[in-house]
């Protein structure tokens, strides 16, 4: 009964490649998320995503796409791999409803790229 | 750039009150501001939400003054399970920009 789920929890790759992680949330929320956690801890928003609109972090290389099949679902498509891009990456989802802030986090997907 | 900051570290004892203040100068008007529990190899958790002054629920209370720039997490009576990292995030329409962190230790 996982609210917020990714796989693959750990990710092994050589730089230059294409990989994808999968999210996948049963909370029936309208909003997902991903974001980026590197060594030092700090979390940073990648996009936040509902059926009208996708926000994406000025920040954010488009070597990185979020791509939604359903509600469900927002999957992170990551090409031409950097050995900068090692991090742990969550997945989040929350209702889109006035003053209901609570996001959900998926376990995370840690990232090495050799 | 607005800029989320909290202290780096906290040590506590157990059956101490402990309280993490952040501070979110750029704070917007719509924004709620949520903190997180996280622990090692885990996704955040949702602790508490509020937009001004005092909010209690079983597990922490949160203070936000009226200028809200800043807010303070209160622990009350941790145990060694509070062992974690906490971060504020200012939550609403704008940018989502979670706080630096803050490692609190529990001591036996």
């Amino acid at each position: 009964d996982t609210a917020v789920s990714q796989t693959p929890k750990y990710l092994v790759t050589q730089m230059g490649n294409d990989k994808s992680i999968k999210c996948e949330q049963n909370l029936g929320h309208d909003t997902m998320y991903w974001y980026k956690q590197d060594s030092k801890k700090f979390l940073k928003i990648m996009f936040s995503y509902n059926n009208k609109e996708l926000i994406i972090n000025e920040t954010v290389p488009n070597r990185f796409s979020p791509k939604s099949p359903d509600k469900a679902h927002l999957n992170l498509h990551i090409n031409s791999l950097e050995l900068g891009d090692s991090a742990v990456y969550f997945c989040a989802s929350s209702q889109d409803k006035a003053e209901v802030y609570e996001q959900y986090f998926g376990p995370g997907t840690r990232l090495t790229v050799t | 750039l607005a800029k989320t900051t909290q202290p780096i570290s906290m040590d506590s004892y157990e059956g101490q009150e402990v309280n993490i203040t952040c501070s979110h100068n750029n704070i917007a008007t719509n924004d709620y501001i949520t903190w997180y529990q996280q622990f090692p190899s885990q996704g955040p958790r949702f602790i508490i939400q509020g937009y001004k002054t005092k909010v209690t629920n079983e597990v922490a209370s949160l203070f936000i003054p009226a200028d809200r720039k800043s807010s303070t997490l209160s622990l009350p009576r941790v145990s060694l399970s509070d062992t974690a990292v906490y971060y504020c995030l200012p939550f609403g329409n704008e940018k989502l920009t979670f706080g630096t962190g803050t490692r609190l230790t529990i001591i036996p």
